[in-house]
């Protein structure tokens, strides 16, 4: 299986900060990664698909990149309603892999 | 408007079977993959299991591969996940996800409330 590492597992950001998120993959998975945010007791909801794509409806404040081996999840300007755990998850092999989450809380 | 409703959760206790289903409604259920997802409490996600439209490709994560099967009813908008041999690490809330394709684009831009197994005796 190919296995996703997410970096930090957690961080402490203010509203307007601009945070960032990165995804390891453990064998290239060119672009087939995706991002999810989780808030609590809620399902979790796609943000952004093939690396770079925004999903409909999602703010543009949110912004993926990378390829190969390593992602980066962009949030330009953090909002109170952004905080949440994120996860990536690689669509390349049929047994689908998700990192562990990485939690953004208030500063 | 996309809704997947999950049901069948419980209590179960090691060893023994439970049955999931997931109601679709909102959209053409025999156009598009669907997948099981499930959470630990206080965990992270962890795909279990997908199916394509037409129920031919099929896939299981390894934990499960064996002891879970997974089906659809076409007619019925209606997914299922047959689970055997349940263990105390099946404790999760498990998701009911759409796939944007048909055969398996492999991610999910739809998520049902999820359903709680809890497997203890």
């Amino acid at each position: 299986d190919i296995q996703m590492t997410q970096s930090p597992s957690s961080l402490s950001a203010s509203v307007g900060d601009r945070v960032t998120i990165t995804c390891r993959a453990s064998q290239s998975i060119t672009t087939y990664l995706n991002w999810y945010q989780q808030k609590p007791g809620k399902a979790p909801k796609l943000l952004i698909h093939g690396a770079s794509n925004l999903q409909s409806g999602v703010p543009s404040r949110f912004s993926g990149s990378g390829s190969g081996t390593d992602f980066t999840l962009t949030i330009s300007s953090l909002q109170p309603e952004d905080y949440a755990t994120y996860y990536c998850q690689q669509s390349y092999n049929i047994t689908l892999t998700f990192g562990q989450g990485t939690k953004v809380e208030i500063k | 408007e996309v809704q997947l409703v999950e049901s069948g959760g419980g209590l179960v206790q090691p060893g023994r079977s439970l049955r999931l289903s997931c109601a679709a409604s909102g959209f053409t259920f025999d156009d598009y993959a669907i997948h099981w997802v499930r959470q630990a409490p206080g965990k992270g996600l962890e795909w279990v299991s997908g199916i394509s439209w037409n129920s031919v490709s099929i896939g299981y994560a390894d934990s499960v591969k064996g002891r879970f099967t997974i089906s659809r009813d076409n007619a019925k908008n209606s997914l299922y996940l047959q689970m055997n041999s349940l263990r105390a690490e099946d404790t999760a809330f498990y998701y009911c996800a759409k796939d944007p394709m048909g055969v398996r684009a492999g991610y999910f831009h739809h998520w049902g409330q999820g359903t709680l197994v809890t497997v203890s005796s």
